[in-house]
This record gives structure tokens, C-alpha cells and sequence, in this order.
């Protein structure tokens, strides 16, 4: 299973807005609302932003919000924040009932 | 409070094996599944597999099959990673991570702070 798509980086200056967009096929994202996505600063561990596409986790900010077209799934970050500066991963239930990761996008908060 | 707390870390030589732990609280532990995820430096993050809430039966991603065994120990609330046949790709930080409902939904809430397993000679 290849891992699916992400930038590499992406940047925003506080206030601003940000989309991470996450690529994969019909097996994947493509075939299943079940896309979750993470937050990662370093040396931590990841941290849920959302599950099944849309839902927040309580205690989660809802400057963070995701969706779904076809075989892309997207993460909006809305006025950026300084501590939103870490790495994003999104992940996807497979037609394999596995689970595939994005290979991560940065993010940096000019 | 939910917690999962990871065993410290461990230093093989290539070709041996190694046995992490990943002892939870805070919950009922047969009622949620665990999840294994590693980072090796640098890199990002893999999904090796999961082991299910009531029966324990894990479910690997491909890659691992034959390489990795995860079990559960319910009486002590504890999960466990089997690794074996080291080599240098396998040096990462590897996280458990708690399932709640159907694993096939990926939500994952709660996650231990990581082990390090450094393979060299």
C-alpha cells in the first residue's frame, strides 16, 4: 500500500488561512469517509485533529476543519497560530482493512 | 484519565528481537483496541497494524506480516509489540496508540509518548 500524497510544505503567516490536501485512490480515501488527521510537533507524539473526514474531537479548535472530494481529502487551518507550526499527517482505512498514512506536510507559520 | 505509557528505550544488534510495552489506564482496557505506529528519524509515520478490543486478534499492514507480533495482556491492561529480525530500518520511534470504536474508522485518541529502538552493531 503506497502511502498517500501530501506536500512536502506548506506556509502561512498568523491570521491567515492554510489547506493541506492528502491524495489517494478509490482503495483508499476514495472509497471511505473514514480520513483522520494529525497534528505533530517535534519529539511528540501525534495529536488527533479530526476523524471521518469532518468531526472535531472534543477539545480540538474549530479553526481546524476537514473534507473530502473524491480521492482528496483536505485539512483547512484557519487563522493560523504560531503553535500551529508542526508536521500534518492524514491517514485513510484501506479496501485492504489496513490503514495508510500521508508521508506528512510541514508547516510553517512565517 | 486516559494514559498509555511506553516501555524506555532499547539498543539490538542486527538480526535480534525485541519486546515493547505499552501499559494503559484510565480505561477499560478489552473495551478499546490498540494501534502500533513507528517514525523512523526523520521520517514519517507508518502504520504497522492493530490489535482488536475484544479478542485481541491483530491485523498487519502487509509490510509487518511475519515480522511483528501484537498482543494484549487484559490482566495487567498492557500491549505489546514483538519485533524480530532486526536490521537498520527498523531504528524509529514506535507509538501505541488507543482505537476507539471499529478500528476501520481510524479514530485514534489517545497515544503513548513512544519507544526508541536503535538497531546497530
Amino acid at each position: 500500500q503506497s502511502a498517500l500524497t501530501q506536500a512536502a510544505s506548506v506556509s502561512g503567516s498568523p491570521g491567515q488561512s492554510i489547506t493541506i490536501s492528502c491524495t489517494g485512490t478509490s482503495s483508499d480515501i476514495g472509497g471511505y469517509d473514514f480520513v483522520s488527521w494529525y497534528q505533530q510537533h517535534p519529539g511528540k507524539a501525534p495529536k488527533l485533529l479530526i476523524y471521518e473526514v469532518t468531526n472535531r474531537p472534543s477539545g480540538i479548535s474549530n479553526r481546524f476543519s476537514g473534507s473530502k472530494s473524491g480521492s482528496t481529502a483536505s485539512l483547512t487551518i484557519s487563522g493560523l497560530l504560531a503553535e500551529d507550526e508542526a508536521d500534518y499527517y492524514c491517514s485513510s482505512y484501506t479496501s485492504r482493512n489496513t490503514w495508510v498514512f500521508g508521508g506528512g506536510t510541514e508547516l510553517t507559520v512565517l | 484519565q486516559v494514559h498509555l505509557v511506553q516501555s524506555p528505550p532499547e539498543m539490538r544488534g542486527p538480526g535480534a528481537s525485541v519486546k515493547l510495552s505499552c501499559k494503559t489506564s484510565g480505561y477499560t482496557f478489552i473495551n478499546y483496541g490498540v494501534t502500533w505506529v513507528r517514525q523512523a528519524p526523520g521520517q514519517g509515520l507508518e502504520w504497522m497494524g492493530w490489535v482488536g478490543a475484544h479478542n485481541g486478534d491483530p491485523n498487519y499492514a502487509q509490510k509487518f506480516q511475519g515480522k511483528v507480533t501484537m498482543t494484549t495482556d487484559p490482566s495487567t491492561t498492557t500491549a505489546f509489540l514483538d519485533l524480530r529480525g532486526l536490521t537498520s530500518d527498523d531504528t524509529a520511534v514506535y507509538f501505541c496508540a488507543r482505537i476507539v470504536g471499529p478500528p476501520n474508522r481510524g479514530r485514534v485518541d489517545s497515544w503513548g509518548q513512544g519507544t526508541l529502538v536503535i538497531v546497530s552493531s
